[in-house]
């Protein structure tokens, strides 16, 4: 079993929608990353969260520390947020971070 | 700009053919890192350090070599590259390791083919 799964694997949806991205972890964590890789293939940082809620724009990230699940969504989709979305959590009492392997995310005007 | 800089950017080279992907950051980050991007398994850590003079082994470390010489500076280095080391490669910093929460900056990657 993975350690970070993400759901669903790959994401359509039409400009306007609202998007909903999620990520368990089996693991114990200090926080948990969102990343976003664009189709040319760079990689960004877009949250950083060990409790709570943040939000950024239209993108809100949230997570459940005792239930080991976070999700990122993003409200009004645009085509502008076609990308592969990320979570990645760093193992407890080592110096890596382990990744999901992405959600492929397509919207379409 | 803060930034992480790797190069090159593209490369196809053949097997047994030592090669060089230099990374650079200028963020004064202790921590570094190589991972590789394959379809269908996420990003895989191959070699990480601490700090000048500190490397250890990734989950993938197999074929790959790297130094840290200088805060800013972690090459990675594949000896003899065989058809398997094929993939994307990502270079990343953060101020201090995992698990301290610390955002991670990525650079733009090296897309590598061996043939």
């Amino acid at each position: 079993k993975n350690e970070v799964e993400q759901s669903p694997q790959n994401l359509t949806a039409q400009e306007g929608e609202f998007i909903t991205i999620n990520c368990s972890y089996s693991v114990g964590i200090s926080a948990l990353h969102w990343l976003q890789q664009h189709p040319g293939g760079g990689i960004v940082s877009l949250f950083m969260l060990s409790s709570g809620k943040k939000k950024h724009g239209r993108l809100i990230a949230t997570i459940n520390i005792q239930e080991k699940h976070s999700s990122l969504h993003i409200t009004a989709s645009h085509p502008r947020d076609s990308a592969v979305y990320i979570c990645a959590v760093p193992l407890y009492n080592t110096d890596k971070l382990i990744f999901g392997t992405g959600t492929r995310l397509q919207v379409f005007p | 700009e803060a930034q992480v800089t790797q190069n090159p950017r593209y490369l196809i080279t053949v097997t047994g053919k030592k090669l060089t992907v230099t990374c650079s950051q200028n963020m004064n980050h202790e921590y570094m890192s190589w991972y590789r991007q394959d379809p269908g398994l996420g990003l895989r850590q191959i070699y990480y350090s601490m700090n000048v003079e500190v490397t250890d082994k990734g989950d993938v470390p197999e074929g790959y070599k790297v130094s840290r010489k200088e805060k800013r500076n972690f090459p990675l280095i594949l000896e003899s590259p065989s058809p398997n080391q094929t993939s994307l490669y990502f270079c990343a910093s953060s101020l201090l390791a995992p698990p301290v929460a610390y955002e991670q900056y990525f650079g733009p990657g090296t897309r590598l083919t061996v043939t």
